[in-house]
């Protein structure tokens, strides 16, 4: 079955460490990855593409095909960094993950 | 304004009456989604549309009906609402297909069903 998995529902990080958000696909063929990002009060939008090999905000994700997964992640956090991310997948369908808090610690 | 818009915000309603939630979007984007938000389930798709009289179903479309008359307005109607579906509902477009185009999303409505 095609499912993306979020393992940590919430995740904790003090302000300045590494940040690391899990995502793991099982999907057939060569869909397309994402993570979108939700932050308090605001639309759910994207914030990279595995197709741009982009850094946003300093954030980055590497697709590990052998792995099938798609971590996000950062150096250094920050305090603007607090929201809910979801890693997605997309090719003839469109899965979410379920999400993953991320709280960051001052 | 442009933009993708959703209304009403919120809406309570009560079991088995019919209720309709409206989305436009000022892009004239090809394809827009709806999605609904729940507790431990994340975002799934309930119906997606990629041009006027072109919809197809998503993940979980039973219980819903979509139209879409005109490319920019995508509403979503339950028909006869339950309380499982009590969720947020997120409407999104895209310029063009599923592939790796950017979603915008609107605002979501919270609806209750009592």
């Amino acid at each position: 079955a095609q499912r993306v998995t979020q393992p940590e529902k919430l995740l904790s990080v003090f302000k300045g460490a590494p940040v690391e958000l899990k995502c793991n696909y099982s999907y057939s063929g060569s869909p397309e990855l994402f993570w979108y990002v939700q932050y308090s009060r605001q639309r759910l939008q994207l914030l990279l593409r595995h197709i741009s090999r982009e850094s946003i905000k300093g954030f980055t994700a590497d697709l590990n095909k052998g792995e099938t997964s798609f971590h996000l992640k950062k150096p250094f956090a920050q305090e603007e960094d607090s929201a809910m991310y979801y890693c997605v997948v997309m090719d003839d369908k469109i899965i979410f993950g379920k999400g993953t808090r991320l709280h960051i610690l001052p | 304004d442009a933009g993708i818009t959703q209304s009403p915000r919120y809406k309570i309603t009560e079991t088995g009456r019919q209720v309709t939630l409206m989305c436009h979007q000022t892009w004239s984007h090809s394809y827009m989604f709806w999605y609904r938000q729940d507790l431990g389930h994340g975002l799934r798709l309930i119906y997606y549309s990629a041009a006027a009289d072109i919809t197809d179903k998503g993940e979980v479309p039973d219980g819903y009906v979509v139209s879409r008359s005109k490319t920019e307005n995508f509403p979503l109607t339950l028909e006869s609402a339950t309380r499982s579906q009590t969720s947020v509902y997120f409407c999104a477009s895209s310029e063009l297909g599923t592939g790796v185009y950017e979603q915008y999303f609107g605002p979501g409505t919270r609806l209750t069903v009592t």
